[in-house]
């Protein structure tokens, strides 16, 4: 069974400042790892995933995360806040077993202060 | 870019009555996914459908709930005596073999009244 924890229901940036959403995994098989973000009433959009290769993922709008096994984290990062950015964001994590669903985390609501 | 097309965006229903949501997954997709996400909640697993069977379902996924693939487009999840509890937004998505990307929905907001 797979999980994700995602630290902190309520993040407040400034605008300009670091974003740091937090987000660490349980799994027993290699995971693969997904960032999705959800604007007000609206669906959920992929940001970056994470499957093989390269640990450090780069993903639209700016956003990045780096896959950490030895930390089991995934966390969002992305220099500079926008306006635009506030939403809601959703950590998830799958396994390579074809079919195999995505578990989501709690989720992260990102307010970015003018 | 394709998209996961859901349809309707809202749906109210009387408590006791059947709805059939619908979803048109990415054409060469093969694995497909029923989700919701009760208001202010976070989203959970409903089904998943693969080779034109279940594949898993969750605990959410008792008998009023049924999947179909009717023809080879759609996809439809039936819920057919509808409760207070079921109103929420449930999501579509579907995903190809080789790439993980999960594909979702603009979803359909239930409301039970």
């Amino acid at each position: 069974a797979q999980s994700v924890t995602q630290l902190g229901s309520h993040v407040s940036v400034s605008e300009g400042a670091l974003v740091l959403l937090r987000c660490n995994y349980s799994s027993s098989v290699p995971p693969y790892l997904f960032w999705y973000v959800q604007y007000p009433n609206q669906g959920l959009q992929l940001l970056l995933k994470y499957t093989t290769g390269a640990t450090l993922v780069k993903g639209i709008n700016g956003f990045e995360a780096e896959f950490k096994k030895s930390e089991t984290s995934f966390h969002l990062t992305k220099p500079s806040a926008h306006m635009s950015d506030a939403a809601e964001y959703f950590c998830a994590v799958t396994a390579d077993f074809g079919n195999e669903k995505l578990t989501f985390g709690t989720g992260t609501r990102l307010t970015i202060i003018p | 870019e394709p998209e996961v097309t859901q349809t309707p965006s809202h749906q109210v229903t009387q408590m006791g009555q059947e709805v059939i949501l619908r979803c048109v997954p990415i054409s060469n997709h093969l694995y497909f996914y029923w989700y919701r996400q009760i208001l202010g909640q976070k989203v959970e697993f409903l089904v998943s459908f693969y080779n034109n069977e279940i594949s898993e379902k969750s605990e959410i996924f008792d008998d009023q709930f049924s999947v179909e693939r009717p023809d080879g487009s759609n996809f439809t999840l039936k819920i057919r005596s509808t409760k207070l509890e079921d109103s929420a937004m449930y999501f579509c998505a579907s995903r190809d073999r080789a790439n993980y990307g999960y594909t979702f929905g603009s979803g359909t907001r239930l409301t039970v009244v």
